[in-house]
């Protein structure tokens, strides 16, 4: 597609549940990362993956986080037993390439709400 | 790591008048430094670049400027409209080229009518 797609745009879920956001990114992007932004605040990094190479996950703020890449193309951000710190916006963005300093695209994020 | 700080974090100017929102960084290293403007509802959106071999780059009504020898770096909006009101994040690379990018808080201009 022409930009990054995310799904679902917005997603209530009960505390304790878990949930899984994706990310589909720009056609021939190998470098795809998630941030997370709370209400009012800036972005936090989470976890980037590059190509074929083992993901860097020093962002997650806890195990109960985890994320997949599949194909080197779509990518999945699972939240186990949500807590309602978890509430922000997921902001999932690729890049051309981690390398050489390319800019990122942002997907338009998942709006997460635990009640 | 790198650590990124903005200024202001509020900005309210008159349409017509510029804007300055400044940045600094830790990492000597890094050496790429994206703008961002976020809008209501919607994700970042890459508006202006600049990378360390440069001191300045402009882009129509906005330009760009960096110091690498005090490590901030300033983007400036000229002739200001009321479509220029988002959020506006900075940021650098961590570890040179090698690594993700670390965002500064934001700052929210407002630019009134």
């Amino acid at each position: 597609g022409a930009g990054v797609s995310q799904s679902p745009s917005n997603k209530v879920t009960e505390k304790g549940k878990d949930v899984e956001l994706r990310c589909d990114p720009i056609s021939g992007h190998t470098a795809l990362y998630w941030y997370r932004q709370s209400l009012g605040q800036g972005l936090e990094f989470l976890i980037y993956f590059q190509g074929n190479s083992a993901p860097d996950k020093s962002g997650l703020p806890s195990d109960r986080f985890s994320a997949e890449r599949t194909g080197g193309s779509v990518s999945t951000l699972t939240i186990q037993r949500t807590q309602q710190e978890d509430s922000a916006v997921y902001l999932c963005a690729s890049s051309l390439a981690m390398t050489r300093n390319y800019g990122y695209t942002f997907g338009s994020g998942t709006r997460l709400t635990v009640v | 790591g790198e650590n990124v700080e903005q200024h202001p974090s509020t900005l309210s100017v008159q349409e017509g008048d510029s804007a300055v929102i400044k940045c600094t960084y830790s990492d000597s290293a890094s050496n790429y430094f994206p703008w961002y403007k976020q809008e209501l509802g919607k994700g970042p959106q890459l508006i202006i670049d600049i990378r360390s071999n440069v001191g300045e780059k402009k882009d129509q009504r906005i330009a760009v400027t960096l110091n690498k020898t005090a490590k901030h770096f300033s983007l400036h909006i000229t002739e200001t409209q009321p479509e220029d009101s988002a959020v506006y994040f900075c940021a650098a690379t961590t570890r040179g080229s090698q690594g993700n990018l670390i965002f500064g808080k934001g700052t929210k201009l407002s630019v009134k009518p």
